[in-house]
């Protein structure tokens, strides 16, 4: 079964500082992945997504992605966190061929402070 | 409509009380899914429609939970006999086409059920 994981339940950064929100995953074939943003009493919106080709993915608000095949991973980067961008961020994944739903992470409350 | 829109926002129910929420997904998507979110967890797949077919009911927790999409456009989803374990926020998103492979669905801002 496929699987995504968090491992932090939160990030502190200071605000003009870099950020990473890590992302790892667990899947039998070709992945697409996924990073999505929740704000208070807000609905998931999307981030960016990697479907093929660079690893390197670039989405909204600045932030980029890098897919790393042999560790299984999607880290979602920032090179300058901004206080705006506190918010709770989820990470998923669609495997290919196995259905239409995405499979989330649990969630990581990223929190920039001024 | 501009987005996915959700009612109502917030659901106050009954333990054994019967529930609708309802979806409006962005006029003329395709795919309509649902997900859980229970506090502080990441959403949890429900089910999946293709215009009015639901092609993927895998995630409903149990036979209390109903979901429709009749004409292809409006979803309600059911639960029968609500039990505190259903409090959550409930998410609705749509996609554009039917191969969503690597198409992002949009989220509305979910209906938070509390069951007391």
């Amino acid at each position: 079964a496929q699987s995504v994981a968090q491992p932090e339940d939160q990030v502190k950064v200071a605000e003009g500082n870099p950020l990473t929100v890590k992302c790892t995953y667990s899947v039998s074939g070709n992945p697409y992945l996924f990073w999505y943003v929740q704000y208070p009493n807000r609905g998931l919106q999307f981030l960016l997504k990697y479907i093929t080709g660079d690893n390197l993915v670039k989405g909204s608000y600045g932030f980029e992605a890098e897919f790393n095949k042999s560790q299984t991973s999607f880290h979602l980067k920032k090179p300058s966190a901004l206080v705006s961008d506190s918010a709770l961020y989820f990470c998923a994944v669609r495997l290919y061929n196995a259905g239409n739903m995405l499979t989330f992470g649990g969630g990581t409350r990223l929190m920039v402070k001024p | 409509g501009a987005g996915v829109s959700q009612s109502p926002r917030y659901k106050v129910a009954k333990r054994g009380q019967d529930v609708a929420l309802r979806c409006d997904p962005i006029s003329g998507h395709v795919s309509l899914f649902w997900y859980q979110q229970a506090l502080g967890q990441g959403p949890e797949f429900l089910t999946y429609f293709q215009n009015e077919a639901q092609l993927d009911k895998s995630g409903l927790p149990s036979d209390r939970f109903f979901a429709e999409r009749p004409e292809g456009s409006v979803s309600t989803l059911k639960i029968q006999r609500t039990q505190q374990e259903d409090s959550a926020v409930y998410l609705c998103a749509s996609s554009l086409v039917s191969q969503t492979m690597n198409t992002e669905a949009f989220f509305g801002q979910g209906t938070r059920l509390t069951v007391v």
